[in-house]
């Protein structure tokens, strides 16, 4: 299988807890993606890298949601002392730069903070 | 500010009619827009996309119209399938780089 990969599938933790997402693109995509999407609602974008690079970050994405990219393959997204409102899926994406942007997902990681 | 709406959260269609899905965007900069099919407990998975200079692509049995002028777009299914149900989300690109995505619209074909 040489699509998005996301592990874990699901995670359940306590409020105040840390969680960490990681996700491997599809190998030679040189960009990744991270969303967030609510029950309900479109994926909304947070983050992406280019290699290893990460250029944008949206202001969803506050101080205590972080994401890297080592080397330019994997990529992790940790949530530090997490909170109900988080709860929701995360999807990661990966691209060829330029053209149309079709991004390709993963299936996601359901987060439930209780 | 949602720049991507997907006012109709679902439709139900006969099997073998057409779906007509549509979507309005407000950002003039979008270039590209795309449609994402997704099942439950799966990602989103690319349809079919359009470029900003075009008003028609197709591809089987998905073609999707782009009217600039009314920042409109939509998707045609046709003839509709089964296995076509499933929720559908427009999205649009400005740079190059992040999708922003309607709400989506559920679809439900009936045998």
């Amino acid at each position: 299988d040489t699509g998005v990969s996301q592990d874990p599938r699901h995670k359940i933790t306590k409020r105040g807890q840390n969680v960490t997402f990681r996700c491997d693109p599809i190998s030679e995509h040189n960009r990744l993606y991270w969303y967030r999407q609510t029950l309900g609602q479109g994926p909304e974008f947070l983050t992406y890298f280019q290699n290893e690079a990460q250029l944008e970050k949206s202001r969803l994405l506050s101080d205590r949601f972080s994401a890297e990219r080592p080397k330019g393959s994997f990529s992790t997204l940790e949530i530090q002392r997490t909170e109900q409102g988080d709860s929701a899926m995360y999807l990661c994406a990966s691209s060829l730069a330029g053209g149309a942007n079709i991004q390709y997902f993963g299936a996601g990681t359901r987060l439930s903070v209780l | 500010d949602q720049q991507v709406k997907q006012n109709s959260p679902s439709l139900s269609v006969q099997e073998g009619r057409i779906s007509i899905l549509n979507c309005d965007y407000t950002n003039s900069m979008f270039d590209y827009f795309l449609w994402y099919k997704k099942y439950p407990a799966e990602g989103p998975t690319f349809l079919i996309s359009i470029s900003s200079i075009k008003d028609k692509n197709e591809d089987g049995r998905f073609t999707v119209f782009l009217n600039k002028s009314a920042k409109h777009l939509s998707l045609h299914i046709v003839p509709s399938q089964p296995g076509d149900s499933a929720v559908y989300f427009c999205a649009a690109s400005a740079e190059d780089y992040k999708l922003s995505f309607g709400a989506g619209t559920t679809v439900t074909v009936r045998a």
